[in-house]
């Protein structure tokens, strides 16, 4: 079965502390895994892409992570702020041209003063 | 700037009411999605459009239909609207994949339902 899973599901952490983010994932084939980002209230907005042939990409202060073998990619966030508190969901496109996506159910951050 | 706009921010509909959620792109994107987001459920698929006029069930379909008329615009109904359907509704569009790099979807701000 197609699925997508995202641990913890919600973290609390005081600001300028570093945290960690799991997603694993099931989907076959594989082509590409999406960070999302959604702050309350507002609809996702895309962080970053890891395809295939992808270990580790950096967008500012988020660094994903991809490992195609275990089928696992984590969301590194260094020295955070208030503004990174937000719901992370991970997303993997599964299927042909009609683009089925696979959403875990994300992961709760709150960055603490 | 790309954008998905969906029509209403916040609706209160009563019981057994026919709601209409609107939702338009400018992006000129093949596919449209309607979800619904509910807390420790993620987002779930009720309908998905890849073309004028052609929809696909999702996962949670019952309750629901569509409409897409023109390839901007994609609009989910609610034939009688019931209060396990409160919850929020997320409209997104994406291009359709040619390229694993474009599989992007892009979100609407989202509809905040409530039926009483």
């Amino acid at each position: 079965k197609n699925q997508v899973e995202q641990s913890p599901q919600s973290l609390i952490i005081l600001e300028g502390k570093n945290c960690t983010l799991q997603c694993n994932y099931t989907v076959s084939p594989f082509s590409n895994l999406r960070w999302y980002k959604q702050d309350t209230g507002r609809g996702p907005v895309s962080l970053t892409i890891m395809t295939f042939s992808e270990n580790t990409k950096s967008n500012g202060r988020y660094t994903a992570t991809l490992d195609a073998d275990t089928k696992q990619s984590s969301l590194h966030i260094t020295a955070s702020q208030l503004s990174d508190s937000a719901s992370y969901i991970c997303v993997v496109p599964w299927g042909g041209a009609t683009n089925k996506l696979i959403f875990g159910t994300g992961t709760l951050l709150a960055v603490q003063p | 700037d790309v954008k998905v706009t969906q029509s209403s921010r916040y609706l209160v509909k009563r019981t057994g009411e026919k709601v209409f959620l609107e939702c338009v792109q400018d992006m000129d994107h093949e596919n449209m999605f309607w979800y619904r987001q509910d807390p420790g459920l993620g987002l779930r698929l009720i309908y998905f459009s890849y073309d004028v006029k052609m929809k696909e069930k999702g996962d949670i379909p019952e309750g629901y239909s569509v409409s897409r008329e023109k390839k901007e615009r994609f609009s989910l109904i609610l034939e009688s609207a019931s209060t396990n359907q409160t919850s929020m509704y997320l409209c997104a569009s994406s291009r359709r994949r040619g390229d694993s790099l474009n599989t992007e979807a892009f979100f609407g701000q989202g509809t905040r339902l409530t039926v009483v």
